[in-house]
C-alpha cells in the first residue's frame, strides 16, 4: 500500500471548517483514499472513502487532486467532538486487504 | 444495526494467564480483521480471517498468538501465556462478504497483564 503524509497536529475553531490535507505521492490506479477517526481510546471511526471523485457524506467532504498525489478531509462545521486522530490510509478496496495506520494528525478544535 | 461488538471491554491478566478476547462482525459481514494498539503507538493489522478461514496472519506473533472465526460464533483472539509487553487496545474490525469493503471497527478490548 501506497505510504501517506499528514501533518503531525493541527488546531481548529469550534463552527468553523477544518480541512486535513494528505500526502500519497506513491498512490497507485486501484487504490482508494480512506479516511478514519479516532476520539480518544476508542475504537477507529470510519470517515469517507474515494478513488478520484469528490465525495461528500453526512460526516465529510473528500477532495481528491486530479493527479490523486493528494488529498483534503474537510469537516464543514467542526465540533469540539470533533477533537480526533485522522488517519489518511490508502488501500485497495478487495478483500482482505489490511489497513496501514500512520501516525495520523491530532485534530484538535478549540471552543 | 447493531455495530461490530467486542466483549470483554476490559481484561486483566497475570503474566502466564490465557485472554480470550472475543469479536462479533456487524450483521451480513463475513471477514475479520483483528488489529493490536500498543500504548503510544499506532494500529497495527495483525490478522485476517473469513468464517472457517484464516487469509492472512502474517501480523501475528508466530508464538502463543492464535485466532479463529467459527462458522457459529464470535471470532476468537486467543493469547497464551500472556507477558507484560501484551498489555494493548486490541480492535476488531469487519466487512462484508462481497462489494464495497470497508472495515467498520468494533469498541475494542484493553488488554492489562500485571
Amino acid at each position: 500500500d501506497a505510504k501517506t503524509t499528514q501533518p503531525t497536529s493541527m488546531d481548529c475553531a469550534e463552527g468553523r471548517a477544518a480541512n486535513l490535507p494528505c500526502n500519497h505521492s506513491t498512490i497507485s490506479g486501484n487504490e482508494y483514499v480512506y479516511w478514519y477517526r479516532q476520539i480518544h481510546s476508542q475504537g477507529p471511526q470510519y470517515i469517507i472513502h474515494g478513488l478520484k471523485n469528490n465525495e461528500t457524506n453526512e460526516m465529510a467532504s473528500l477532495i481528491i487532486t486530479e493527479d490523486r498525489k493528494s488529498s483534503t478531509l474537510i469537516l464543514p462545521h467542526a465540533t469540539l467532538r470533533d477533537t480526533a486522530v485522522y488517519y489518511c490510509i490508502v488501500s485497495k478496496e478487495t478483500s482482505g486487504s489490511r489497513l496501514t495506520f500512520g501516525e495520523g494528525t491530532q485534530l484538535t478544535v478549540n471552543p | 444495526n447493531a455495530g461490530v461488538m467486542q466483549n470483554p471491554r476490559h481484561l486483566v491478566r497475570r503474566r502466564g494467564q490465557e485472554a480470550r478476547l472475543r469479536c462479533s462482525p456487524m450483521k451480513g459481514h463475513s471477514h475479520v480483521y483483528w488489529y493490536r494498539q500498543l500504548p503510544e503507538e499506532g494500529l497495527k493489522f495483525m490478522v485476517y480471517l473469513q468464517k472457517e478461514n484464516i487469509i492472512d496472519e502474517s501480523g501475528m506473533p508466530k508464538e502463543r498468538f492464535s485466532a479463529e472465526f467459527p462458522k457459529e460464533g464470535p471470532s476468537i483472539l486467543r493469547i497464551q501465556q500472556v507477558v507484560r509487553g501484551d498489555s494493548a487496545a486490541y480492535f476488531c474490525a469487519s466487512s462484508r462478504l462481497a462489494g464495497k469493503d470497508t472495515q467498520y471497527f468494533g469498541p475494542g478490548t484493553r488488554l492489562t497483564v500485571l
